[in-house]
């Protein structure tokens, strides 16, 4: 079976500090895709970076950036410095063969001024 | 710059109404989907779209039916709305069809109430 958890329902922190928000994946399919969304207030969902499982390499964006450990089955997103504008609810999905895609139920980040 | 367009934004029925939501794209992309938003339960799928002409059910298909009008809308109908179709609506689209690796472009969400 696929499951995705990101067990961190929601997290609180204040402006500048870093954040990290977890996901931990399942699947027994050797090629996979692992995907983060962000939901400000707003209420749109915005797609942030896709990996797959063939490239552990972390990727950094600005503040943004990824840690794919597949020894650990985890796709990890820290935000440095973190501001009022990364308040939003992440998500984590996870794309396997069989075309299924598998949402985390999401983290709720309020980063307080 | 459009991207997936959803209307309306907000709506309230009565019970045993019926509606139909309309989602558009503007990006040529093949495969569309809609999907519900409920606290605690993430997005669940309703109904998919590979391609023009196909749909296919998700997780959560009873009390829906949905429409795949042409390459750029596709339209979800509730014909006898109930309270617990309360929620908010996302239409998603995605570039190549069958290829569940390729990132979705979503709509700002229909928030729907049923009384």
């Amino acid at each position: 079976a696929q499951k995705v958890t990101q067990a961190q329902t929601e997290i609180s922190v204040v402006e500048k500090e870093d954040v990290t928000l977890d996901c931990v994946y399942e699947t027994r399919d050797t090629t996979y895709y692992l995907f983060w969304y962000k939901q400000p207030p707003s209420g749109e969902l915005v797609f942030l970076i896709r990996r797959n499982s063939f490239d552990e390499q972390n990727e950094i964006s600005g503040r943004y950036s990824w840690n794919f450990q597949k020894s650990t089955s985890s796709f990890n997103f820290t935000i440095t410095a973190s501001q009022v504008v990364d308040s939003a609810v992440y998500f984590c999905k996870l794309a396997g063969n069989n075309r299924k895609l598998i949402w985390g139920l999401g983290t709720s980040l309020a980063v307080n001024p | 710059n459009a991207g997936v367009t959803q209307t309306p934004k907000f709506q309230v029925l009565k019970t045993g109404q019926s509606m139909t939501l309309q989602c558009a794209q503007d990006m040529n992309h093949n495969s569309m989907y809609w999907y519900r938003q409920d606290p605690g339960m993430g997005l669940r799928l309703i109904y998919y779209s590979a391609s023009e002409g196909t749909t296919d059910k998700g997780e959560v298909p009873n009390g829906y039916n949905v429409s795949r009008l042409n390459k750029r809308e596709f339209s979800l109908r509730l014909e006898s709305a109930a309270p617990s179709q309360t929620s908010v609506y996302f239409c998603a689209s995605s570039e190549i069809p069958g290829q569940s690796n390729q990132p979705q472009h979503f709509g700002d969400g229909t928030r729907l109430s049923i009384l």
